[in-house]
């Protein structure tokens, strides 16, 4: 199975800070990378499909990059509504995987 | 909008078959991969397995001798059986929709249901 870590596992933030969050794989998945964001008691919804491609009507503050076995997800300025926790996925083979979380909390 | 809803027994005794049906509305079955994923505090988000809208499927090997998935395309529905279930098997189960263009990815979910194993 493919490996999915990311890091840090939750981090604090302020409203308006930028933020970043770390996905590697345990070998390359080209660009077959998901990032999904979670609030208590929802579904994850989809953020960003194929490492960089945002997702119709996901804020243009979200944004997704790299390619291989690291990846990152940047949210430019963070918003209220932001406050949640965030999964990457890879799709490169089954069975799909995805990484622990990275829960962003209010500093 | 296509939207997914999750409908089966909250409570499954340990050794029991968990099934869990998923009710597609708003779109046709056709044509597009659907999965059912679970989510445990102890295990994170896991893929249990896919089916395509024609029947073939495919499992996560960790659970593949205990899933079956089936399709009902009459009904726009699909299905989820694990058998010999324990207590590691409560989780949030939830439904998806995979698409395989632009990459694939799971960009339609049900709201999530809880199952709990326990006597």
């Amino acid at each position: 199975d493919i490996q999915m870590t990311q890091s840090p596992s939750s981090l604090s933030a302020s409203v308006g800070d930028r933020v970043t969050i770390a996905c590697r794989a345990s070998q390359s998945i080209t660009s077959n990378l998901n990032w999904y964001q979670q609030k208590p008691g929802k579904a994850p919804n989809l953020l960003i499909y194929g490492a960089s491609s945002l997702q119709s009507g996901v804020p243009p503050r979200f944004s997704g990059s790299g390619s291989g076995t690291d990846f990152t997800l940047t949210i430019s300025s963070l918003q209220p509504e932001d406050f949640a926790s965030y999964y990457c996925q890879q799709n490169y083979d089954t069975p799909w995987t995805f990484g622990q979380g990275t829960k962003v909390e209010i500093k | 909008q296509v939207q997914l809803q999750e409908s089966g027994p909250g409570l499954v005794k340990p050794s029991e078959t968990l099934s869990l049906t998923c009710t597609v509305s708003g779109g046709s079955i056709s044509n597009y991969f659907w999965s059912w994923i679970r989510q445990s505090p102890g295990k994170g988000l896991e893929w249990i397995g896919y089916i395509y809208y024609s029947g073939s499927t495919n499992s996560n090997p960790s659970l593949k001798s205990r899933v079956s998935i089936s399709v009902d395309t009459s009904k726009n529905q699909f299905s989820l059986r694990l058998s010999s279930v324990t207590a590691a098997d409560t989780a949030v189960y939830y439904c998806a929709r995979y698409t395989p263009m632009t990459l694939g990815n799971f960009d339609f979910w049900g709201q999530g249901t809880l199952v709990t194993v326990s006597s």
